[in-house]
């Protein structure tokens, strides 16, 4: 099975910082990884597909970058309703698995 | 507007069984790839199960040889059986669509316990 190893666990940062979250892959996935975000007893939301894709409706401040191996997510500028639970998924061919989730506190 | 809609979650004994339903509207079951996703309290999601448009079927290893994943087109419905139901399958479960189209149900809590 593909693991995915997400970084840091927990980040504490201000309104206004930059974010960036890291994942990466056990095996080459190309660009098939998704980003999400989870409040809590909310279902996730997806951000980013392919990588780098940026899901209609969702701000611009989000984006994702990387492909093969390494990925990552960034917040331009951290905003209040983006304190949150984020998660990578992979969703290779035939396979699916998540990263353990980042979350994102106010420092 | 596509709606996911989870039901047949409940409070089960270790080593019963229980039938999940997604029932899905606004999109075809037949024509995507669905998935069911998990989360038990105070943790990580994990991907269960997959069932691809062509009907090819994934499972994670913890699960397999007790849980499957089928659709009935006709209804339009997502379904995951689950057998010989263990303490840790304790977990909210969620039905979903490739992450592509990004929808999610509202999820439905199963509870495996004595």
């Amino acid at each position: 099975d593909i693991q995915m190893t997400q970084s840091p666990s927990t980040l504490s940062a201000s309104v206004g910082d930059r974010v960036t979250i890291t994942c990466r892959a056990s095996q080459f996935i190309s660009s098939w990884l998704a980003w999400y975000q989870q409040k809590p007893g909310k279902a996730p939301k997806v951000l980013i597909y392919q990588a780098s894709s940026l899901k209609s409706g969702v701000p611009s401040r989000f984006s994702g970058s990387g492909s093969g191996t390494e990925f990552t997510l960034t917040i331009s500028s951290l905003q209040p309703d983006d304190f949150a639970t984020y998660y990578c998924q992979q969703y290779n061919t035939y396979s699916e698995t998540f990263g353990q989730g980042t979350k994102v506190e106010i420092k | 507007e596509v709606l996911l809609v989870e039901s047949g979650g409940g409070l089960i004994q270790p080593g019963g069984s229980l039938r999940l339903s997604c029932a899905v509207s606004g999109l075809s079951v037949s024509s995507n790839y669905m998935t069911w996703v998990r989360q038990a309290p105070g943790k990580g999601l994990e991907g269960v199960s997959v069932i691809y448009s062509g009907g090819v079927t994934q499972y994670t290893d913890s699960v397999k040889g007790r849980f499957t994943i089928s659709r009935d087109n006709s209804k339009n419905t997502l379904y995951l059986q689950m057998n010989s139901l263990r303490a840790e399958d304790t977990a909210v479960y969620y039905c979903a669509t490739s992450p592509t189209q990004g929808y999610w149900g509202q999820g439905t809590l199963v509870t495996v316990s004595s």
